[in-house]
């Protein structure tokens, strides 16, 4: 299960470099993923999600990756830039039965990307 | 996500007063949601709602209400507000596309109890 409290894991990079940010899940029942971009006085804004299918997605300068054998997701941003700037949220969910679109997120991951 | 708005933004209030927290959306999404977010934890599901006859309890409920007034509309009350319900509100919307149904919120209610 997530780890719960009060200190976000945090990266930091230079502006142009690729960040990396991981996330482990814990329902190997999951079947849909999604990660979130909370920035700061905001509500969570959808990134991209990957079906259980898959194993990787690319978007506009971000990619997901899934790895169901060791249950991780990864986001990967490309030419980080400052206003990247925000708390990360990985959520899963599954969607047998009446859990269909229930999400559980994890605990976020703070980036900061310096100029 | 100007679709979904939350009503009022920001909120101080005192123990024991009831407290209800309005979300409007025009998605034309059938599925609505209510979560918190505390401190340093991601955001925990209170109450969900699939359409305007179904309301499901999350993870923590206990403390909460909630209306679906409309397809549009989803309200969140506490009827006795304590200190710790102090946290961020979010509500969001979604509409199921195949097998992925992804969720879109609104910018939040910041609700303080003192």
């Amino acid at each position: 299960g997530e780890s719960v409290g009060l200190h976000l894991p945090t990266l930091s990079v230079q502006e142009g470099d690729n960040s990396i940010i991981n996330c482990a899940y814990s329902n190997s029942a999951s079947d849909y993923f999604i990660w979130y971009k909370q920035e700061s006085g905001k509500g969570p804004q959808f990134i991209i999600d990957i079906r259980s299918n898959m194993d990787k997605r690319q978007g506009q300068r971000v990619t997901v990756l899934l790895n169901k054998t060791v249950k991780h997701l990864s986001l990967q941003i490309a030419a980080t830039q400052p206003g990247d700037s925000a708390v990360y949220f990985c959520a899963e969910s599954y969607a047998g039965g009446t859990s269909y679109g229930k999400l559980t997120f994890g605990q976020g991951t703070i980036l900061t990307v310096h100029p | 996500d100007a679709d979904v708005t939350q009503t009022p933004r920001n909120r101080i209030t005192k123990t024991g007063k009831r407290i209800m927290l309005e979300c409007s959306q025009t998605k034309g999404h059938d599925r609505m949601y209510w979560y918190r977010q505390d401190p340093g934890l991601g955001l925990r599901l209170i109450y969900y709602s699939f359409d305007v006859k179904d309301i499901n309890k999350g993870e923590i409920s206990d403390g909460y209400s909630v209306s679906r007034q409309a397809q549009a509309k989803f309200s969140l009350s506490l009827e006795s507000a304590i200190p710790n319900q102090t946290a961020l509100y979010f509500c969001a919307t979604s509409h199921p596309s195949g097998s992925t149904d992804t969720q879109y919120f609104g910018p939040g209610t910041r609700l303080t109890v003192l």
